[in-house]
């Protein structure tokens, strides 16, 4: 049973693009959730998602991202007009339908620089 | 502010001597705690979960003690071995047992000398 998946592994891009990261989870987990991380700090919780639902996005900034699971397809996170600001890693993690452990199984992540 | 919080940002020991890391958290109506290890360049790893409703928990080598008296959480890990050296993270619940929004503090990095 393969692992969450995340990819790319580092995505470089200019003030003003568009960064797209994207994570599949794990095999039979219909739960996504998305958090970023800064230098030397822990993880900060983004939004949750299920199958064609957004559950909570309050972690998320209200402008230039955004986040979808497609029935089909990986989870996406698009993150629009890019700034210095937005460097950071974001890790995908996902949890099995129903789940009453809570443990959330987190990929590899996605190193964005912004230049 | 960080509802979770870490006493100190690191930690070097010898290989095969215990650590101990420390965390701290503010709110009381957490019931529900993790500790994860994060390797440089990958994604955190659990390592061990804890409920409220429990004191300790003991897995293999890794010892979780919960005290919600004073609001602390510690992760012991019995003779440590240089593949211990990572960031370890707590990480808290705050959704009334909902199955998301984990809380992380920031981290202590263990670094284990052969």
């Amino acid at each position: 049973n393969a692992g969450v998946m995340q990819n790319p592994r580092h995505l470089v891009r200019r003030r003003g693009q568009e960064a797209r990261l994207r994570c599949s989870p794990m095999k039979g987990h219909s739960h996504v959730y998305w958090y970023r991380q800064l230098p030397e700090e822990g993880l900060k919780f983004m939004v949750y998602l299920q199958k064609e639902n957004i559950i909570d996005e309050s972690g998320m900034p209200k402008e230039r991202f955004s986040a979808e699971f497609p029935k089909e397809g990986p989870s996406i996170l698009r993150i629009q007009q890019v700034v210095r600001g937005d460097s950071a890693a974001y890790f995908c993690a996902s949890s099995p339908r129903g789940s009453s452990t809570y443990e959330q199984y987190f990929g590899p992540g996605t190193r964005l620089t912004v230049t | 502010g960080e509802s979770v919080g870490l006493h100190l940002p690191t930690l070097s020991v010898q290989e095969g001597d215990n650590s101990i890391i420390n965390c701290a958290y503010s709110n009381s109506a957490s019931d529900y705690f993790i500790w994860y290890k994060q390797e440089s360049g990958k994604g955190p790893q659990f390592i061990i979960d804890i409920r409220s409703n429990m004191d300790k928990r003991q897995g293999q080598r890794v010892t979780v003690l919960l005290n919600k008296t004073v609001k602390h959480l510690s992760l012991q890990i019995a003779a440590t071995q240089p593949g211990d050296s990572a960031v370890y993270f707590c990480a808290e619940n705050l959704s009334g047992g909902s199955n998301y929004k984990l809380t992380f503090g920031k981290g202590t990095l263990l670094t284990v000398n052969p």
